[in-house]
């Protein structure tokens, strides 16, 4: 198993240009989650899916759009990228049920920065 | 809506030293409490959970935690840590009364360095 992939690693946006963040897992996790990680302020939760066309919002989600087509992919969308988006944006995935359904799993993180 | 406090934003510490990374929450429900490591430029790892059970859990490589349900605590604590222990350590909750499991909550992080 690759586990939880994201793509890209690295990437520099101007602001006002769009992009999408790519995260898949092969797992077969029911739940998928996006955060993003700044300097002092932890982890805090974009949006959420608890299964195949069922998101909801986290902690932070203005600026952000996603959508849950397939079980395996979480695509993150920012429409018109901002400087305060500059951040290291983590996926992750959980199984949502047995005994490590309350384990959550993540990716290697992309680093991005809007100019 | 929970919270999460991690003391210590910086830990150093010399190499085979004891070390305490302190964490507190606070919930007007039950949870779930996690300790996640994060080495320079990797992800995050899972490092220790509490789910329920005994109140003192371990992880493979030493490190342990204690749930203190009246000081709404999960310390994290190693008895003798080796320079390989550098890493960004968060405390996580999860809130049980909604079933989210998949939401967590993080504290700011402890950065411990291990010096040699």
């Amino acid at each position: 198993n690759a586990g939880v992939t994201q793509t890209p690693k690295f990437q520099v946006l101007k602001t006002g240009q769009s992009m999408t963040l790519q995260c898949a897992q092969d797992m077969n996790h029911e739940y998928m989650s996006w955060y993003r990680q700044d300097p002092g302020m932890g982890l805090r939760l974009i949006h959420y899916s608890v299964g195949a066309g069922i998101t909801d919002q986290g902690e932070v989600p203005n600026g952000y759009n996603v959508s849950r087509s397939t079980t395996e992919d979480f695509p993150l969308r920012l429409l018109s990228a901002a400087p305060s988006q500059t951040s290291v944006y983590f996926c992750a995935s959980s199984p949502g049920q047995g005994q490590r359904s309350y384990e959550q799993y993540f990716g290697p993180g992309t680093r991005l920065t809007v100019t | 809506a929970q919270s999460v406090t991690q003391l210590d934003s910086q830990v150093p510490v010399f190499e085979e030293a004891p070390v305490e990374l302190r964490c507190n929450y606070s919930s007007s429900v039950s949870v779930y409490l996690f300790w996640y490591v994060q080495y320079p430029n990797q992800g995050l790892q899972l490092l220790l959970k509490y789910l329920s059970g005994s109140t003192l859990v371990e992880s493979i490589n030493g490190f342990e935690a204690e749930f203190n349900k009246s000081q709404t605590s999960f310390h994290l604590r190693k008895p003798s840590v080796h320079i390989s222990d550098t890493a960004e350590y968060f405390c996580a909750v999860s809130d049980l009364s909604r079933g989210s499991n998949y939401k967590l909550t993080f504290g700011k992080g402890t950065l411990l360095t291990v010096n040699p």
